[in-house]
């Protein structure tokens, strides 16, 4: 089955401690990017990949790490997170070469609180 | 930066009602416009999309309707149904790679 795999689904720490949060994708995709979801802001971006070994900052980068070393995960990482931090985080990945107009495809989410 | 202003925040119609909701853009680079459906628990996945060549897209009861002059599109639920309730975002894209999405809209439809 075609998907993108996000773990773990809830992740509850404390502030500083360095955490990762895995995204995998089985559909060969080029494309791969993380968001943050808060009320009332919608979804914003934080970093993207466009290929293996490039990645960019999206809207809110800040606190956060990526990196992509083989083309089906994309993980995320924490180096030190503060509670400003806890938020709903969805992967995604899409299908273009080199171009995000094409569907998202949504991992179904990762609830991080930081205490 | 606003560059992708949607309304209303939330909605809540009778079941058979005909939900609206509307996408304003300010990058006229876009050239393509999904809407993307999120129920609670789970990420959002696509549920409509238009390219700028067309005006209208229908895809069963869900209609995309597109003003390229007024820089906004807009989401028709026709005969919603409860099963229609979720939260929809639109994302206008282009060539290149930051997606900006709308702040969502919150649908309830009422049995």
């Amino acid at each position: 089955e075609a998907q993108v795999t996000q773990n773990p689904r809830y992740l509850i720490t404390v502030t500083g401690k360095k955490l990762t949060v895995t995204c995998s994708q089985n559909m060969n995709h080029e494309y791969m990017s993380w968001y943050r979801q808060d009320p009332g802001l919608g979804l914003r971006q934080i970093y993207y990949s466009m290929n293996v070994e490039v990645t960019d900052k999206g809207d809110v980068p800040e606190g956060y790490k990526v990196s992509r070393k083989e083309k089906r995960n994309f993980p995320l990482i924490l180096e030190s997170p503060s509670p400003n931090q806890t938020s709903l985080y969805f992967c995604a990945s899409s299908s273009e070469r080199g171009r995000p107009n094409s569907p998202l495809h949504f991992g179904n989410g990762t609830r991080l609180t930081v205490t | 930066q606003q560059q992708v202003k949607q309304s209303p925040q939330s909605l809540i119609v009778q079941k058979g009602g005909i939900p609206i909701i509307n996408c304003a853009y300010e990058n006229t680079a876009f050239d393509y416009f999904p809407w993307y459906q999120q129920f609670p628990g789970k990420g959002p996945a696509l549920l409509i999309a238009i390219r700028p060549d067309v005006s209208e897209k229908k895809e069963g009861r869900f209609t995309i309707s597109f003003n390229k002059s007024a820089k906004q599109f807009s989401l028709h639920i026709m005969d919603s149904q409860p099963g229609d309730s979720a939260t929809y975002f639109c994302a206008p894209q282009t060539s290149g790679s930051r997606l900006t999405f709308g702040e969502g809209t919150q649908l309830t439809v009422n049995p």
